[in-house]
């Protein structure tokens, strides 16, 4: 089983700030990473496919990058409405299909 | 545009039985690979299981192995997951979710809670 671990836990950051999540896998998953991120009461969405694949109607502020084990998602200037948690998930080897712990992203 | 409603959820006794169901509508359903994926109270997302278009192919997490099965009736554009000998660790928000091209998850239904308790 591929496990995803993801850093860090907690991000607090302001509206207009950066935010650099990362997630490491335990063996390489080459491109096949996806990001999702979810608000609280609500199911996940996807944000990233192909580790750099934007959704359909993901806004250009989201990207993903890496391959291999290391992976970032990078979200340029922070939106109210982008405080969430974020999780990336593995679709290399499976089953199973696995899925980070998460990375909240709080406002500080 | 791509609808998932999931349905079936309730409170059930340790090893009781419960069958979830998935309405999809706005996409060719047999198409489509479906996945179901849990997520505990306050914990992350575990996937569940998946099952092919046509519905002959089948995995499933080991937590869920020999207790769950999933099926679909493409005829009715519905995703079914039927959970036998349920536990308390079953206790969880379930979410059927659309396989894209790639296997990720590009569409989710809202969920659809269960409670296993006494």
């Amino acid at each position: 089983e591929i496990v995803l671990t993801q850093s860090p836990a907690t991000l607090s950051l302001s509206p207009g700030e950066r935010a650099t999540l990362s997630c490491r896998a335990s063996q390489s998953v080459s491109t096949s990473l996806a990001w999702y991120q979810q608000k609280p009461g609500q199911a996940p969405r996807l944000l990233i496919y192909d580790a750099s694949n934007r959704a359909t109607g993901i806004p250009a502020r989201f990207s993903g990058s890496g391959s291999g084990t290391d992976f970032t998602l990078t979200i340029s200037s922070l939106e109210p409405e982008d405080f969430a948690v974020y999780y990336c998930q593995q679709f290399r080897n499976w089953p199973p299909l696995t899925f980070g712990g998460g990375t909240k992203v709080e406002i500080k | 545009e791509v609808q998932l409603v999931e349905s079936g959820g309730d409170l059930v006794q340790p090893g009781g039985s419960l069958r979830l169901s998935c309405a999809a509508s706005g996409l060719t359903f047999s198409t489509y690979a479906m996945s179901w994926v849990r997520q505990a109270p306050g914990k992350g997302l575990e996937w569940v299981s998946r099952i092919s278009g046509a519905g002959g192919s089948t995995n499933y997490a080991d937590s869920v192995k020999g207790r769950f099965t999933i099926s679909r009736d493409n005829s009715k554009n519905t995703l079914y997951l039927q959970m036998n000998s349920l536990r308390a660790e079953d206790t969880a928000v379930y979410y059927c979710a659309k396989v894209g091209s790639s296997w990720h998850f590009d569409y989710w239904g809202q969920g659809t809670l269960v409670t296993v308790s006494s």
